[in-house]
C-alpha cells in the first residue's frame, strides 16, 4: 500500500508556455501533498503544501503565480508551472500524507524547459 | 547552524558489511524521525519512521534515536549492491505541521 504516482514522468517544454504535473495516491486518501523541487546531488526543497479544499500555502520565496498547485480531491494534486523559463528546468516530486507522520513519495516529473 | 547536519559521503562498502548512517540535529522539538532511500532519478522511499527516541528494527534496518544527544542512526545489516542509494533522514516537530526537514542525503555504494 502507500503508493503515489506522478504524471508525465518527463516533460520537455518550450519557454514561455505551461506545464501540469499530477500526482495521485493511489490507494489511500490525503487530506494534504507536498511539492517538492529537488536540483542535482541536492536534497529536496520544499515549494508547497497543499491541502484538499483549500488554497496551498508556500515556502518563503516560492511564485505562487507562477506555481500554481489545485487539490481538487483527496486523491488529487496538480502543479502547475506557468510562463516556464529555463531556470524552471528541475525535478519536481509530490508526496501524499497518509497519516500525521507519514509520507509518501511520488517518483518525480523531469522537466526541461528549453 | 543547519536544523539538520548529515554527512553527504560518498560511503563506499563491500557487500555485506554493516552501514551506519547517522544524522544530528539541532531543534529539540522534533519528535518524529523518519529514514527515506532515493534511487537516482526516483522520489525517495519511505524506510522506517520512529518516535522519541528508542531502536526499531524492520529486517535488515534498524533505525536509532538519541534525543539526548540529538543524533540518529540507520544500521544496514548485511548490506547488498541493490542497498546502493542516497539516505535521507527527516524529521517533523510535534507542533502540528507536517513539514519533513530534511538532511543533505548520504550516497551509499555497496560494492559486489
Amino acid at each position: 500500500g502507500a503508493v503515489v504516482s506522478q504524471h508525465p514522468s518527463w516533460v520537455i517544454c518550450k519557454s514561455g508556455t505551461s506545464v501540469k504535473i499530477e500526482c495521485r495516491s493511489l490507494d489511500f486518501q490525503a487530506t494534504t501533498m507536498f511539492w517538492y523541487r529537488q536540483f542535482p546531488k541536492q536534497s529536496l526543497m520544499l515549494m508547497a503544501t497543499s491541502n484538499e479544499g483549500s488554497k496551498a500555502t508556500y515556502e518563503q520565496g516560492v511564485e505562487k503565480d507562477k506555481f500554481l498547485i489545485n487539490h481538487a480531491s483527496l486523491t488529487l494534486s496538480t502543479l502547475t508551472v506557468t510562463s516556464a523559463h529555463p531556470e524552471d528546468s528541475s525535478f519536481y516530486i509530490c508526496s501524499a500524507s497518509r497519516g500525521p507522520y507519514e509520507q509518501y513519495f511520488g517518483p518525480g516529473t523531469r522537466l526541461t524547459v528549453t | 547552524q543547519k536544523e539538520v547536519e548529515q554527512d553527504p559521503g560518498p560511503l563506499s562498502v563491500p557487500e555485506g558489511a554493516i552501514v551506519s548512517l547517522n544524522c544530528t540535529y539541532s531543534n529539540s522539538a522534533f519528535q518524529y524521525f523518519m529514514w527515506y532511500r532515493q534511487y537516482s532519478r526516483k522520489g525517495p522511499e519511505l524506510l522506517m519512521y520512529t518516535y522519541s527516541s528508542g531502536n526499531k528494527e524492520d529486517g535488515r534496518f534498524t533505525a536509532q534515536v538519541d534525543k539526548s544527544s540529538k543524533y540518529i542512526s540507520l544500521f544496514i545489516r548485511d548490506s547488498q549492491p541493490s542497498d546502493s542509494a542516497t539516505y535521507l533522514c527527516a524529521m517533523i516537530d510535534q507542533g502540528g505541521s507536517e513539514k519533513l526537514v530534511f538532511g543533505k542525503g548520504t550516497k551509499l555504494t555497496v560494492n559486489p
